[in-house]
């Protein structure tokens, strides 16, 4: 049980390159969602998907794109990097939310992108 | 704007001592109040949550304190150890939306020996 994969581990990328970050989860959790971790400010929700074809924004979409074709596979493209775009990405999964147990998300080891 | 916030920033605890970390939010609509611990070079992993229907949860060394009438929530590690040097985020959710967590700014702990 591999739990949140996530690849690639470490990316230099110059300005205006594109890249997909990929990201796989094997427990069959409905819910996928991509944080950015920047110094200060904690982790910060970019998208999210509730199931398979479905997408939607959280804080900080602005230059990233997602889809959701598989329940296993949630990858978040790059379209035109900028040195903003610098931090650490990671993909996490969950189920879907139980009232009565609450939830648990369970986070990749993360991805580090350094834009120059 | 912050809407879950975080302090310290950092702390340092003897070994054996208390760690107490703070948090406040605004949205009455958040329900479910995790607590993630960091190591470096890893992804956050769920420490302990609260739901506001109780005001104090424990497991093991880790109590989290809710007072929802301050909306305020507080982690409090017991019996601090060096291996408890971490990162530590809260974060919120509204029963409305999982896996779409709000997390506070982190707070970095350092338990000295």
């Amino acid at each position: 049980n591999a739990g949140v994969t996530q690849t690639p581990k470490f990316q230099v990328l110059k300005t205006g390159q594109s890249m997909t970050l990929q990201c796989a989860q094997d427990m069959n959790h409905e819910y996928m969602s991509w944080y950015r971790q920047d110094p200060g400010m904690g982790l910060r929700l970019i998208h999210y998907s509730v199931g398979a074809g479905i997408t939607d924004q959280g804080e900080v979409p602005n230059g990233y794109n997602v889809s959701r074709s598989t329940t296993e596979d949630f990858p978040l493209r790059l379209l035109s990097a900028a040195p903003s775009q610098t931090s650490v990405y990671f993909c996490a999964s969950s189920y879907r939310r139980d009232r009565h147990s609450g939830n648990t998300i369970y986070f990749g080891e993360g991805s580090w992108l350094t834009v120059v | 704007q912050q809407q879950v916030k975080q302090s310290p920033q950092s702390l340092i605890v003897q070994k054996g001592g208390i760690s107490i970390i703070n948090c406040a939010y605004e949205n009455t609509a958040f329900d479910y109040f995790p607590w993630y611990q960091q190591f470096p070079g890893k992804g956050p992993a769920l420490l302990i949550a609260i739901r506001p229907d109780v005001s104090e949860k424990k497991e093991g060394r880790f109590t989290i304190s809710f007072n929802k009438s301050a909306k305020q929530f507080s982690l409090h590690i017991m019996d601090s150890q060096p291996g408890d040097s971490a990162t530590y985020f809260c974060a919120a959710a509204e029963r409305s939306n999982t896996g779409k967590l709000i997390f506070g700014q982190g707070t970095t702990l350092q338990v000295k020996p």
